[in-house]
């Protein structure tokens, strides 16, 4: 079967670093996608990786190891606005997208 | 408009009515996809469309039906609801199936 496994919740501080990781067994890979979620509000897209290594965006970052079927979210400087659920999904061979669960993360002042 | 409506926000359903929920986007995005998201679970794909005039199923099909007659509306249709179709319901658009899906507001639907 498929499988997307993420913590389930996370609390860090405002201003700290935190990393959020991912873990994936599919049926093939094409891609490895990270997408921030408010409550009540819809996915938005943060990063995209699909070779090895990491890809920087600002304050975000996402690495991926596709030999260990690994993927991480690392977030600086956190400001209150960052408290989201955070999703991750990967691309299978059919070029479907499988959804981990989420790991909510609770930013403390 | 810009990006992906849906219609409606919220709905109260009995249970055996028929229901269709509407996503349009103006992005001219070839691909569309509905997923249903419930608590504690990672999104779920209903169905998709790669391009108008197709359609596929994804992982939980059953019980919903999808037409995919223009590239703007892709609408969902659940014949005769069930309570456990009771779940928050996103629709989602891509330039093409190799792209980052751009989401909907999501539809809150209860069946009772």
């Amino acid at each position: 079967g498929q499988n997307i496994d993420q913590p389930t919740e996370m609390t860090a501080t405002e201003g700290a670093i935190v990393q959020i990781n991912c873990t994936y067994q599919t049926s093939g890979f094409n891609g490895l996608f990270w997408y921030q979620q408010h409550a009540g509000e819809a996915p938005t897209f943060l990063s995209y990786n699909v070779l090895d290594g990491l890809e920087e965006k600002g304050r975000f970052s996402s690495f991926l190891s596709r030999s260990k079927g690994y993927s991480y979210l690392l977030l600086k400087e956190l400001q209150m606005k960052d408290s989201a659920s955070y999703l991750c999904a990967v691309r299978d061979s059919n070029y479907q997208l499988i959804w981990g669960a989420g790991t909510k993360l609770i930013i403390k002042p | 408009i810009a990006g992906i409506t849906q219609a409606p926000t919220s709905q109260i359903l009995a249970a055996g009515r028929r229901m269709t929920l509407r996503c349009t986007q103006d992005m001219r995005h070839n691909a569309m996809y509905w997923y249903r998201q419930d608590l504690g679970l990672g999104l779920r794909l209903i169905h998709y469309s790669n391009t108008a005039g197709t359609t596929g199923k994804g992982e939980v099909p059953d019980g919903y039906s999808v037409s995919r007659a223009n590239t703007d509306d892709f609408p969902l249709t659940l014949a005769s609801a069930v309570p456990s179709q009771t779940s928050v319901y996103f629709c989602a658009s891509s330039a093409a199936s190799v792209n980052e899906q751009f989401f909907g507001p999501g539809t809150r639907l209860t069946v009772l």
